[in-house]
Parts: C-alpha cells; structure tokens; sequence
C-alpha cells in the first residue's frame, strides 16, 4: 500500500531564516506530487505541483521554490521567511493515470514563523 | 475558471441525525471530479468521497452520500447517523478532466453534539 511521509512536523522559525520540508511517497512510481498551504481556520491554497522529476509548475508567486529530485521526492524550500508564511503545509499524492483523480495527503508540516 | 463555493461556515447536528453539507461549483469543462474531505482537529486530510461528472448515480461510501445536482452544480455531502467522531472540518474540492490541479471551498466546520 502507498504511506506519504511529511516532515518535521512541526517548525517554528524566525523571519528571514530558511526552510526546507521533506515529502516523500512509498508504494506508487510515478505519482503527481503537490504542496499546499493552509492558513488558519482557511481553505487549501495549491502552491506547486509537479508531474515528474524537475518538472515544477508554480500557481501563487511567492518567495517559495519546490524541487523534485527524485521520483518520490518532493521539497519546499525558502531562502528567506516572512510571517505570512506560517501556516499548516500539506503534501499530497495523485496517481499518474488520468483514470484516477482521487488525491492523498500526508500528515502535514506545522509552520510558525517569529 | 473553476470555482467551489462552501456556504455554511459551521453546522451543529444532533448525534444520530443526518446532516447535509452544501458545496456548489462553477466550470466549463464538461470532465471533471468532485470530493469531499475531512479534515479533524489533527490536521490530516481524509479523502471520504468521489464524484466523476458523468456518472449517473451518487456516489456513496457507508454513511456518506454525495449529492450531485448537475444542473444545478451542486455536490452536497450528505452523512447519515451522525457520530461524535464526525466532528471535523470538511472540504469540497474538484478538479477538471485534463489538469493535475485542484482547488478547495473554504470549508464547513461540523459539530456533532451529545
């Protein structure tokens, strides 16, 4: 069965220090990865996607970046934090296959930045 | 452009009752995919229920029901014999035919209450 793994769980960060979260998925080859964000008591904000290694696509200009080194790697990143950047990030799984839709999430990484 | 509307910011439901949670969309592909989510206070997303856009009947998965009104746009997320557990945030999402993406209501806090 395929697991998604998330972490750390939870980070508190001071402004202007970077970051880097960790999502990897075990079980499926070739899945379609994504990062969301989740400010307090809001919606899921679609931050990147990617359908394939180093085939990042961006939909909220940010001073966040994504890589995919690997098949079942993905990372979120900043150079430097803003306070608008806190918040609840999930990570989530899609198989490739267009017959599939259904999508699955880790266990999300908790973000304040002071 | 896709669009998912959640009106009732929270809902309070007698334990043992049925409760209807409203979602509405907006899109022009006439393919696409419609969920629901929950969301406890833990964090983690759980996928409850699919709706593809040319199935006939509703989707239903034990004590969840999707209620899906084409015409009208509407994918209502109907839970029978409420429980205390059902006690969550819950997201309506979708996403069309031919994209990786998915966009998010706002969600519906529900209360199940003793």
């Amino acid at each position: 069965s395929q697991t998604i793994h998330q972490w750390p769980a939870t980070l508190v960060q001071p402004v202007g220090s970077p970051l880097s979260l960790e999502c990897t998925v075990e079980g499926t080859s070739n899945p379609n990865l994504y990062w969301y964000r989740q400010a307090a008591g809001r919606g899921l904000q679609l931050l990147f996607y990617s359908v394939g290694i180093g085939q990042i696509s961006s939909e909220v200009p940010q001073n966040l970046s994504a890589s995919r080194p690997q098949d079942r790697q993905f990372i979120l990143s900043s150079k430097k934090l803003l306070l608008s950047d806190s918040g609840f990030y999930l990570c989530a799984w899609r198989p490739r296959a267009f017959s599939s839709y259904e999508q699955y999430f880790g266990p999300g990484t908790r973000l304040t930045v002071t | 452009a896709q669009k998912i509307t959640q009106t009732q910011p929270g809902m309070f439901v007698q334990e043992k009752e049925a409760v209807t949670l409203d979602c509405t969309y907006d899109t022009s592909d006439p393919s696409y995919g419609l969920f629901w989510y929950k969301q406890p206070s833990s964090g983690e997303m759980i996928f409850l229920i699919y709706q593809g856009s040319y199935d006939q009947q509703n989707a239903t998965e034990g004590r969840y029901s999707l209620n899906f009104q084409k015409a009208r746009k509407s994918a209502n997320l109907v839970i029978s014999a409420s429980q205390l557990g059902d006690s969550a945030m819950y997201f309506c999402a979708m996403t069309e035919a031919g994209t990786y993406k998915y966009i998010f209501g706002t969600g519906t806090r529900l209360k199940v209450l003793a």
